[in-house]
């Protein structure tokens, strides 16, 4: 079974950029992470998919501001330019044959 | 647009029954794969159960395996889940999603609360 490790917290100032990390267990087959933001009381809400060594795909309406990448068994979550909306919790997740696993998730503080 | 609309959760006690329904409208239901995940109050999101669509097979947590049951019902476009055998551990808010294949995009919805308590 896939393990997906986050940083419980993470904080950044308003305007600038904050990458989000989340790191994938060895042995794992997916090659594919799937970002999404909590914000308070709010549903989670899907960012991207980032293919490990390849591109992300954003969902619809996710700004240009949220970009994935990779590298080697971990894969980022990057914020430009970061506005206080995105306070919010950041998960990860994956997925095996018959499995799913969300990470535990990354509190961003806005300062 | 995607929509996915939850229902049917709520007040049970311990080792009560309960079904929930999502309804879905906005894509072709039956051939998506879909996901139950629930979140406890305070704490992070937790995988319950998928079932691939068209059919296919159906998958568990470990933590609700035996005693929980995804089904879904193309012709009504509704992905069910049945919670048998609950207790204070099942609180939380349970969200359907379509999750497709590995280059989807995953839509969520709004969710609904259960509460297990005497």
């Amino acid at each position: 079974q896939p393990v997906l490790t986050q940083s419980s917290s993470a904080s950044a100032s308003l305007g600038s950029s904050v990458k989000l990390t989340c790191t994938l267990s060895s042995g794992h087959s997916s090659n594919v992470i799937a970002w999404h933001q909590q914000q308070p009381r709010k549903a989670p809400r899907f960012l991207m998919k980032v293919e490990v060594g390849g591109n992300d795909k954003k969902g619809s309406g996710v700004p240009d501001r949220f970009s994935g990448s990779s590298s080697g068994a971990d894969v980022y979550l990057t914020i430009s330019n970061v506005q206080s909306e995105d306070e919010a919790d950041y998960y990860c997740e994956t997925w095996d044959t018959n499995t799913r696993v969300f990470g535990g998730g990354t509190k961003l503080t806005v300062l | 647009e995607v929509q996915l609309l939850e229902s049917g959760g709520g007040l049970v006690q311990p080792g009560g029954s309960l079904r929930l329904s999502c309804e879905a409208a906005g894509f072709n239901f039956r051939v998506y794969a879909m996901s139950w995940v629930r979140q406890a109050p305070g704490k992070g999101l937790e995988w319950v159960s998928y079932i691939r669509g068209s059919g296919g097979n159906s998958y568990y947590a470990d933590s609700v395996k035996g005693r929980f049951t995804i089904s879904r019902d193309d012709s009504k476009n509704t992905l069910y889940l049945q919670l048998n055998s609950l207790s204070a551990e099942d609180t939380a808010v349970y969200y359907c999603a379509k999750v497709g294949g590995n280059y989807d995009p995953i839509d969520w919805g709004q969710g609904t609360l259960v509460t297990v308590s005497s």
